[in-house]
C-alpha cells in the first residue's frame, strides 16, 4: 500500500521569496504523483503530475516538481511567490488503483 | 459541463441517523472516488470505484457504504452516524486513478 508524508504542516514566506514544499512517498513500485492546491473555502485544483519520463515536470502558476527515486521525494517549487499562493497544497501518490494524499502544507506568504 | 456535483451541500444529523450524500458527474469517468478532509489529517479515501459496478474499500471505510449503478453516480451512505463523522465530504473523478482527479465542491456534515 502506499503513503505520503508532507514533513511541514506551515510554512511561511515573504512575497517574492522562492518556495519549496516537500513531500516523500512510499510505494513499491513507479509511481504516480500529485500536487494539488487547495485555496481557502475551495476545492482542490491539480497543479502538476508525474508518471514516467522527465523527472522535472512544470506544472501551471509557474510550480514545478522534481521527482528523485532514489529520495522517493516529489518536492514542489516555485521561484518566486505571490500573495496569491497562500493555500494548502496536497502530495498524492497513486498506484493500486488507489490515489492516497498527504496531510497538506498550508503556505502563508508575509507581504 | 457541470463537472462533479455534490448534494447537500451541508448537513446536520443527529447520531444513529442514516443519510446518503450524492455524486454526480458528466464527464463520463470511469473512476470515481470518496474522501474525507479533517483538520490537520489530509485527504482520506473512504472508498473508491473504477467503473460501474465495481468498488472497493479505501483507508477509512468503517461506517460507510457504496453502489456504483452507473457511470455518472457514486452516492455515499452513512449507516449509522456518528460524531466522529462530523467532516467535510469530496467527491471526485477522473478517466482513471493515474490521471487527474476533479473534485466537487465537498459536502459539510455535522453529526450532532
Amino acid at each position: 500500500a502506499q503513503s505520503v508524508t508532507q514533513p511541514d504542516i506551515h510554512i511561511t514566506v515573504s512575497e517574492g521569496a522562492s518556495l519549496e514544499l516537500r513531500c516523500n512517498y512510499s510505494y513499491g513500485a513507479t509511481p504516480y504523483l500529485f500536487w494539488y492546491v487547495q485555496s481557502p473555502g475551495q476545492g482542490l485544483q491539480l497543479l502538476l503530475k508525474y508518471f514516467s519520463g522527465d523527472t522535472l515536470v512544470q506544472g501551471i502558476k509557474g510550480f514545478e516538481a522534481e521527482f528523485k527515486r532514489s529520495q522517493s521525494s516529489f518536492n514542489l517549487r516555485k521561484p518566486s511567490v505571490h500573495w496569491s499562493d497562500a493555500a494548502e497544497y496536497f502530495c498524492a501518490v497513486g498506484g493500486d488503483d488507489k490515489i492516497i494524499f498527504g496531510k497538506g502544507t498550508r503556505l502563508h506568504i508575509l507581504p | 459541463n457541470a463537472g462533479v456535483t455534490q448534494t447537500p451541500k451541508f448537513q446536520v444529523l443527529k447520531t444513529g441517523q442514516s443519510m446518503t450524500l450524492q455524486c454526480a458527474q458528466d464527464m463520463n469517468h470511469e473512476y470515481m472516488s470518496w474522501y474525507r478532509q479533517d483538520p490537520g489529517m489530509g485527504l482520506r479515501l473512504i472508498h473508491y470505484s473504477v467503473g460501474a459496478g465495481i468498488t472497493d474499500q479505501g483507508e477509512v471505510p468503517n461506517g460507510y457504504n457504496v453502489s456504483r449503478s452507473t457511470t455518472e453516480d457514486f452516492p455515499l451512505r452513512l449507516l449509522s452516524a456518528a460524531p466522529s463523522q462530523t467532516s467535510v465530504y469530496f467527491c471526485a473523478s477522473g478517466i482513471s486513478s493515474s490521471n487527474e482527479q476533479f473534485f466537487g465542491p465537498g459536502t459539510r456534515l455535522t453529526v450532532l
